[in-house]
């Protein structure tokens, strides 16, 4: 079965600093692996996707993730974090490229920027 | 592109009656959607799959006749939830995706709370 790991339940940053969020996943053939950001009561935005390739993911806002197999990790970085990114983080593995696969998520990273 | 919009985002009713959640794909035909539940500070917990014109896939502990899925079209999904008791209360989130291996993208959620 897969699985995601998130470590850290929460992280503060200061504005302007960089930013790396972990995260590792369990699955027995190519993961799919994207990651989401959540605003509170909101729903959830797709921030960037892997799929194949380059193992080096650009996404919106300035977020890139790096997909290590060797090490069964797809974290995510930002090398300056804005006040705005304050938010909830999850990563989440599929099952395949299909759209119909589900989604296993990570228990989510909260983002806390100071000023 | 790709949006969904989830009606109601709030609602708030007495226990026993029952009450139903839209999902639509605006911009795409969403051959499959799927409606998770989010507890509060926790990660998205999948109830069902649904596919355009089939009964729904539910995920294991999910009550399907509780939980009533129906996805008449390739832009509709409805989740109602019949006689909602206060347990029930969640925050919940469809997600749809189309043909093409496209990720799944999110409504913004609807928060049910029952008195």
């Amino acid at each position: 079965a897969q699985s995601v790991t998130q470590p850290d339940i929460h992280i503060t940053v200061s504005e302007g600093a960089s930013l790396e969020l972990r995260c590792n996943y369990s699955y027995g053939a190519t993961p799919y692996l994207f990651w989401y950001v959540q605003s509170p009561g909101q729903g959830l935005q797709l921030l960037l996707k892997y799929f194949s390739g380059d193992t080096l993911v650009q996404g919106i806002k300035g977020f890139e993730a790096e997909f290590k197999r060797s090490q069964s990790s797809f974290n995510l970085r930002k090398p300056s974090v804005h006040w705005s990114d304050a938010a909830e983080y999850f990563c989440a593995v599929g099952a395949g490229a299909g759209t119909a696969s589900k989604l296993t998520f990570g228990t989510g990273t909260r983002l806390q920027v100071t000023l | 592109g790709a949006v969904v919009s989830q009606h109601p985002s709030w609602v708030i009713c007495k226990s026993g009656t029952s009450v139903k959640i839209e999902c639509r794909s605006l911009d795409f035909q969403a051959t499959t959607m799927f409606w998770y539940r989010q507890f509060p500070k926790q990660s998205l917990m999948l109830m069902a799959t649904s596919n355009e014109g089939s009964k729904a896939t539910y995920e294991q502990g999910v009550e399907k006749d509780k939980f009533l899925i129906n996805h008449a079209s390739l832009t509709l999904s409805t989740l109602t939830v019949t006689s909602a008791h206060p347990e029930d209360s969640s925050f919940y989130i469809c997600s749809a995706s189309a043909l093409g291996g496209q990720p799944q993208h999110f409504g913004d959620g609807t928060r049910l709370s029952i008195l």
